[in-house]
């Protein structure tokens, strides 16, 4: 139990269909992230949360909509997706942002995403 | 952009073998983390080190933190094969977030 949980664990979906990856933490974090993580290019930062606001996109293509509704609750809004983005999602949360300080992040099992 | 290099990606040892994994900055860090994942896991935060020249020991394990605070290596001891997995580093310029290494992944034979 790392206190950062990921629904679903497994997903497939065609490139046509509309889906959410969801992440919660209850380490009372107030910083979230969302990493890709594939063969090729492991532990892509995607997206930064800082209390609810997003500091930073990593030029990630608008296919992938982050949605912050609480420091404990991360969503990824994903549709249209293309192959290439089938990998593993992963979400950490830490206390704050490294600019505060050291801040080991706490990741989730992740969410193992396959497009058809 | 800043990247962390990580070197070997691979390495394969006969179990009781030492095994190290280093780590280098194109500039300097204000702290450096590693992390282990193991297969079909998520990356477990290990240690963080934040001073120049620091070295932390957790049983088999050594971390160092280079005097210009640009470079870091992970030694095991003793290589077991609960061991396995691939071990990152992630460097913080006191920024926005972490910057990742591609991690070493190491394998032992019994």
């Amino acid at each position: 139990e790392t206190g950062v949980t990921q629904t679903p664990r497994h997903l497939v979906m065609g490139m046509t269909n509309k889906k959410s990856l969801k992440c919660e933490q209850h380490l009372g974090h107030n910083a979230m992230y969302w990493y890709k993580q594939s063969a090729k290019k492991p532990l892509e930062l995607m997206f930064v949360y800082s209390l609810e606001e997003r500091v930073e996109n990593n030029s990630v293509p608008s296919r992938f909509s982050p949605e912050c509704p609480n420091s404990s609750h991360l969503f990824l809004h994903l549709h249209t997706l293309q192959p290439e983005d089938s990998a593993l999602y992963l979400c950490a949360s830490s206390q704050t942002l490294p600019v505060r300080g050291p801040q080991p992040q706490h990741f989730g099992d992740g969410t193992r995403l396959s497009i058809l | 952009g800043q990247q962390v290099m990580q070197i070997p990606q691979y390495q394969h040892v006969q179990e009781g073998e030492d095994f190290t994994t280093y780590c280098n900055s194109s500039t300097t860090l204000s702290n450096i983390q590693w992390y282990k994942q193991r297969p079909g896991g998520h990356p477990v935060f290990l240690i963080q080190l934040v001073k120049s020249g620091e070295v932390k020991k957790q049983k088999r394990l050594t971390f160092q933190f280079g005097e210009a605070k640009k470079n870091s290596s992970l030694h095991i001891t003793a290589t077991q094969t609960t061991d396995v997995g691939t071990y990152f580093c992630a460097g913080d310029q006191a920024g926005t977030a972490l910057i990742f290494g591609k991690g070493t992944t190491l394998s032992v034979s019994s």
